[in-house]
């Protein structure tokens, strides 16, 4: 199984440029998340989904926009790039249920807005 | 409120000493489970352990084990025999029961471990 792809690995941006990062996952799980990672911060929850058709803002939206037309699918989609959102993304899916579901995280973009 | 609060920044340890990496967390939740995440130098996130709100005894995974003080709100991650391979960031993570909707998990900033020859 690939579990969680994220696609580009690096990418670099100009301020106001826009750009959607990518994320399929392949273990139909119903919940998928999007989390930016900057340092001494740790991971902070961007928007996420708990299933097709169902999106909701995390700690850190602004900026950001999401969607989820399939189970498989979550792509996190930058407006209008800010060098403030170079960092880098987690995408996560995980199943719903008891807390013992952990989540599976994809390998992460680096991006960097200039 | 920090959820999850890891109070050492960077650690060192020894190779084949062991070494305990701190966590505490703060919920109103009966029902949580709580997670440790490593992260090497080559990004990706890997799951460690976990430990179950109800479960009465400490989780344990080869050289890791989580010592869980629930009264305390601590979920410290042990480290046996330390590897050079082991040095990497450490991340404390929560998910709380009633959150089943959303289920966020909230994440710590994290803790660098580096194991010295």
């Amino acid at each position: 199984n690939a579990g969680v792809t994220q696609t580009p690995k690096f990418q670099v941006l100009k301020t106001g440029q826009s750009m959607t990062l990518q994320c399929a996952q392949d273990m139909n799980h119903e919940y998928m998340s999007w989390y930016r990672q900057d340092p001494g911060m740790g991971l902070r929850l961007i928007h996420y989904s708990v299933g097709a058709g169902i999106t909701d803002q995390g700690e850190v939206p602004n900026g950001y926009n999401v969607s989820r037309s399939t189970t498989e699918d979550f792509p996190l989609r930058l407006l209008s790039a800010a060098p403030s959102q170079t960092s880098v993304y987690f995408c996560a899916s995980g199943r719903q249920g008891p807390t013992n579901y952990g989540y599976t995280f994809g390998s992460g973009t680096r991006l960097t807005v200039v | 409120a920090q959820k999850i609060t890891q109070t050492q920044p960077g650690m060192f340890v020894q190779e084949k000493e062991a070494v305990t990496l701190d966590c505490t967390y703060d919920t109103s939740d009966q029902s949580y489970g709580l997670f440790w995440y490593k992260q090497p130098s080559s990004g990706e996130m890997i799951f460690l352990i976990y430990q179950g709100s109800y479960d009465e005894q400490n989780a344990t995974e080869g050289r890791y084990s989580l010592n869980f003080q629930k009264a305390r709100k601590s979920a410290n991650l042990v480290i046996s025999a330390s590897q050079l391979g082991d040095s990497a960031m450490y991340f404390c993570a929560m998910r709380e029961g009633r959150k089943n909707y959303g289920q966020n998990f909230v994440f710590g900033p994290g803790t660098r471990l580096s194991v010295l020859p």
